[in-house]
């Protein structure tokens, strides 16, 4: 069975800390990895990871991909109020037909003043 | 760009009742998805369809679950009968070939 595992399940930094998500995965034909942030609505898509050793970067947050320990981490530098949310790990399969994804739990952030 | 656009936001409903919940997702898109995410056991798919023709619906619950995608603008999902272990969000996404899901804001099912 398709796995997906992130932790710490949850995590309550002060504003300013930096923070690594976890996320390993077992999976059956792998394609690509991605990473959401849910707040209090739909999940927002941050990144998606295809290629190992690639840094994908967008302003304070960062990811990479290790596909030869299968997984994935996920930074926040110099953390605010704002990145509180649950951060989604998710693993697109290839179907041969569409990106079907499988979700771990998530981490819950929260970032205090 | 409007999205994805899920009906209802919130649904309550009594034990025995028939729920419908609707999703239009976006324009040019040519797969949908419908997620139901509890605390419990998080984010998980229920069904997708690619080209409105249904793929995959081992993670749909039982029987009493349904899920029809008539054409490429529209589909629903349908629990007949609804039973409080239902209770969860449900959530709608769409993508192009191999893009990131986008996600509709769900339909929050509180079964009483």
């Amino acid at each position: 069975e398709d796995k997906v595992v992130q932790s710490p399940l949850s995590l309550v930094v002060h504003e300013g800390d930096t923070v690594t998500l976890n996320c390993s995965y077992e999976v059956t034909n792998f394609r690509s990895l991605l990473w959401y942030k849910q707040e209090k609505k739909a999940p927002t898509f941050l990144f998606m990871l295809t290629s190992s050793g690639i840094e994908k970067k967008s302003g304070r947050l960062s990811s990479i991909l290790d596909k030869k320990e299968l997984s994935s981490i996920l930074n926040i530098t110099a953390t605010q109020t704002g990145d509180s949310a649950i951060y989604l790990c998710a693993v697109i399969l290839n179907t041969g037909t569409a990106s079907k994804l499988t979700f771990g739990t998530g981490t819950r952030l929260q970032v205090t003043l | 760009d409007a999205g994805v656009i899920q009906s209802p936001r919130h649904e309550v409903t009594e034990m025995g009742q028939e729920v419908t919940l609707r999703c239009k997702p976006i324009s040019g898109h040519n797969s949908l998805f419908w997620y139901r995410q509890t605390m419990m056991r998080g984010l998980e798919l229920l069904i997708y369809f690619n080209n409105n023709v249904p793929i995959d619906d081992s993670g749909m619950p039982e029987d009493r679950f349904s899920a029809k995608m008539p054409n490429a603008s529209f589909s629903t999902l349908k629990i007949q009968p609804s039973e409080p272990r239902d209770s969860a969000v449900y959530f709608c996404a769409s993508s192009f070939h191999n893009s990131p899901l986008h996600f509709g804001n769900g339909t929050r099912l509180t079964v009483t």
